[in-house]
């Protein structure tokens, strides 16, 4: 089965500067990479999503980057504010079949004033 | 209602307790999730629904025990849990088949204490 790492677990970064997370999958099938924010007291949400079909996609301020040679996949926030201070998770599916999303275990990012 | 909505959002129960969690999704969705939340160890997939069949049970204990009567609703029948089983138990929907990217929507979440 798709196994799916996520670095840092935490990651603390000052309000105007940009933040990254990193995760890899194993599983070479997997091709829809959704990232998905979940701040506290609430309900994950999906920010962005990419596939296997393209290397990066952008949506203002986020971007997410994926090399399939190496099977990873980035999350990019630029210009962080607070309301950015939530857990992400990244995941990983083949898409098309009734398969499971396979997540990581979260990064909790903090954004200081 | 919209989305994916769960009841209860808050639940106290000890162990020798019985309790139902349910979700309903309004989105038109044919797959159907239940996810645990806990500190340890976050996003723990436990069941999944296709078609109202279960597809997955990811060596859950048999004190949970999942019902989908139809493509819309979702239930946890819980009985003598133990207190390691406290934690936020969410529900998810998704669209799959061919040609779909299996997006999942989730629930607010039932909060559980097992006393």
């Amino acid at each position: 089965g798709e196994n799916v790492e996520q670095h840092p677990s935490t990651l603390s970064v000052q309000e105007g500067d940009s933040a990254v997370i990193k995760c890899t999958y194993s599983d070479s099938a997997s091709n829809y990479f959704p990232w998905y924010k979940q701040e506290l007291g609430k309900r994950p949400q999906l920010i962005i999503d990419i596939r296997s079909n393209v290397g990066e996609k952008k949506d203002q301020r986020i971007a997410v980057t994926l090399n399939k040679t190496a099977k990873h996949f980035s999350l990019h926030i630029t210009e962080t504010q607070p309301e950015d201070s939530a857990v992400y998770f990244c995941a990983a599916t083949e898409t098309g079949t009734a398969s499971k999303l396979t997540f990581g275990t979260g990064t909790r990012l903090q954004v200081t004033l | 209602e919209t989305g994916v909505t769960q009841t209860p959002r808050h639940l106290v129960m000890g162990m020798t307790n019985k309790k139902s969690l349910k979700c309903e999704q309004h989105l038109g969705h044919n797959a159907m999730y239940w996810y645990k939340q806990s500190a340890k160890k976050p996003l723990e997939l436990m069941f999944v629904y296709n078609f109202k069949e279960q597809t997955e049970n990811n060596s859950v204990p048999s004190r949970f025990s999942p019902e989908c009567p139809n493509s819309s609703h979702l239930f946890l029948h819980l009985h003598t849990l133990q207190p390691e089983d406290s934690a936020l138990y969410l529900c998810a929907s998704s669209q799959v088949g061919a040609g779909t990217y299996n997006e999942q929507f989730f629930g607010p979440g039932t909060r559980l204490t097992v006393l």
